[in-house]
């Protein structure tokens, strides 16, 4: 089993539509969670940063972490076309290298106009 | 830079030859990671230089791959010998200490071996 299962999709839906994007993992030390969106030739960035669980909001994106289930998700409300990209997360433990960022292998989203 | 800037953004070479390719972080970040992104796969760890400490070479696949950084700016990573299977895009990204979470990425360089 990976550290960080996630479905690459792709993913189409059209403009305005709720997404939900999701990961599992399997080890239960990670205590820091991410989602970066990558768009096309481009690095990743930053989208959302969540500390062991509980929801987080910004704006149209909102994160929630269930550590119980080991699960976490993003949901992007009202999509917009400029949301097409590749959605990774990526989990970190407390204390582990600061390198090891360990990420899924992206989900690719597509919002039609 | 405003960003982290990486060249050259494309590379191709021959089976056996060496590459260099570069990264320019952010300026004030003291922490500077390679990462390898193939097609359809997630990033896979490389390297890692936090200041002065002894870098984590963990994720260096094998003895061809090496990094180098002087203190707190440019780093360079180096394939020797280059296969097919080095094919990949290559991304950079630098934080501040003790921010290991929130990187900021580079466009990559995307290294094509014929």
């Amino acid at each position: 089993q990976k550290e960080v299962e996630q479905d690459p999709g792709p993913l189409s839906v059209p403009e305005g539509a709720i997404v939900s994007l999701n990961c599992t993992y399997s080890n239960s030390a990670f205590q820091y969670f991410m989602w970066y969106r990558q768009y096309s030739r481009k690095g990743p960035e930053l989208l959302m940063y969540t500390y062991s669980s509980g929801n987080k909001e910004d704006g149209r994106f909102t994160a929630q972490v269930d550590k119980s289930s080991k699960y976490i998700s993003l949901f992007i409300r009202d999509s917009q076309p400029s949301d097409s990209a590749t959605y990774l997360c990526a989990m970190k433990q407390y204390g582990g290298s600061q390198g090891n960022l360990i990420f899924g292998k992206g989900t690719k989203l597509s919002v039609k106009p | 830079g405003a960003g982290v800037s990486q060249s050259p953004s494309n590379k191709v070479t021959e089976k056996g030859k060496d590459v260099e390719l570069r990264c320019d972080p952010i300026s004030g970040h003291t922490a500077l990671y390679w990462y390898r992104q193939r097609l359809g796969q997630g990033l896979e760890f490389l390297i890692y230089f936090q200041g002065n400490s002894a870098p984590d070479k963990s994720g260096l696949p094998s003895d061809r791959f090496s990094a180098e950084r002087t203190g707190e700016s440019v780093s360079t990573l180096t394939i020797q010998r280059t296969q097919q299977e080095d094919s990949a895009v290559y991304l950079c990204a630098s934080s501040t200490q003790g921010a290991g979470e929130k990187l900021f990425f580079g466009s990559g360089t995307q290294l094509s071996v014929l």
